[in-house]
């Protein structure tokens, strides 16, 4: 069965630095998201994506944030400069055409110290 | 704006016991609604949906809702628990016609399951 796989599962960073969390969403969906969940709140979204342009985002995806499909496989999330507040569960979904569903991937953890 | 609320943030039934998890959205026109679970460490992954149809949907694991237009809800319920059911339960609401707009997530009920 086709599944969004996310990479690094955890990632430990200095407050300040850049990170990059990675997804491969499932190859013939068209919607790409990302949401995050900090430790025992709700999931959050913060950023849709759809025809190599961002379609929605929360105000919680500020300055700091970005995303990029740089070839057809991989969609990416940027932080440039981690706040501690930034450490949390981070959740990449896609997305088919006219289904309203979104399959999530396994999250990747980041823990800003 | 789409907006969900889980006002049990915390549930602890017996093993066999019945469950119902609540559900209320707000959402101006037709929504589309999920159960999604997740237990600790793991994803989100996908219990059931209602896109349109039948109010009552069957999902996997033995899970069911029912979407009642009239009370803007979307229960959840398992006539008899399994300690494996134990992990959090998200209901979510989008608008879904092009699946290109975001869900909006409650903020969850985590289920505890008694031996």
């Amino acid at each position: 069965e086709p599944e969004v796989t996310q990479t690094p599962s955890h990632q430990v960073t200095q407050m300040g630095q850049e990170v990059i969390l990675r997804c491969v969403p499932i190859s013939n969906h068209l919607y790409f998201y990302w949401y995050r969940q900090i430790l025992g709140q709700k999931v959050e979204f913060l950023v849709s994506f759809y025809n190599n342009e961002i379609s929605e985002k929360s105000e919680i995806f500020d300055d700091q944030f970005s995303v990029e499909r740089p070839d057809g496989s991989n969609f990416t999330l940027k932080i440039r400069s981690t706040k501690l507040e930034d450490s949390a569960m981070y959740f990449c979904a896609s997305g088919g055409q006219g289904t309203g569903e979104l399959f999530f991937g396994e999250g990747s953890r980041l823990t800003v110290l | 704006a789409q907006s969900v609320t889980q006002p049990d943030i915390h549930i602890t039934v017996s093993e066999g016991a019945s469950l119902e998890l609540r559900c209320n959205y707000s959402y101006g026109a037709t929504p589309y609604l999920f159960w999604y679970v997740q237990s600790p460490g793991q994803g989100l992954q996908l219990l059931l949906k209602y896109f349109s149809g039948d109010t009552l949907v069957q999902g996997i694991k033995g899970f069911e809702a029912e979407f009642k237009r009239s009370q803007s809800s979307f229960n959840l319920r398992k006539p008899s628990v399994h300690w494996s059911d134990a992990a959090e339960y998200f209901c979510a609401v989008g608008a879904g016609d092009t699946g290109r707009r975001a869900l909006t997530f409650g903020s969850g009920t985590r289920l505890q399951v008694q031996p």
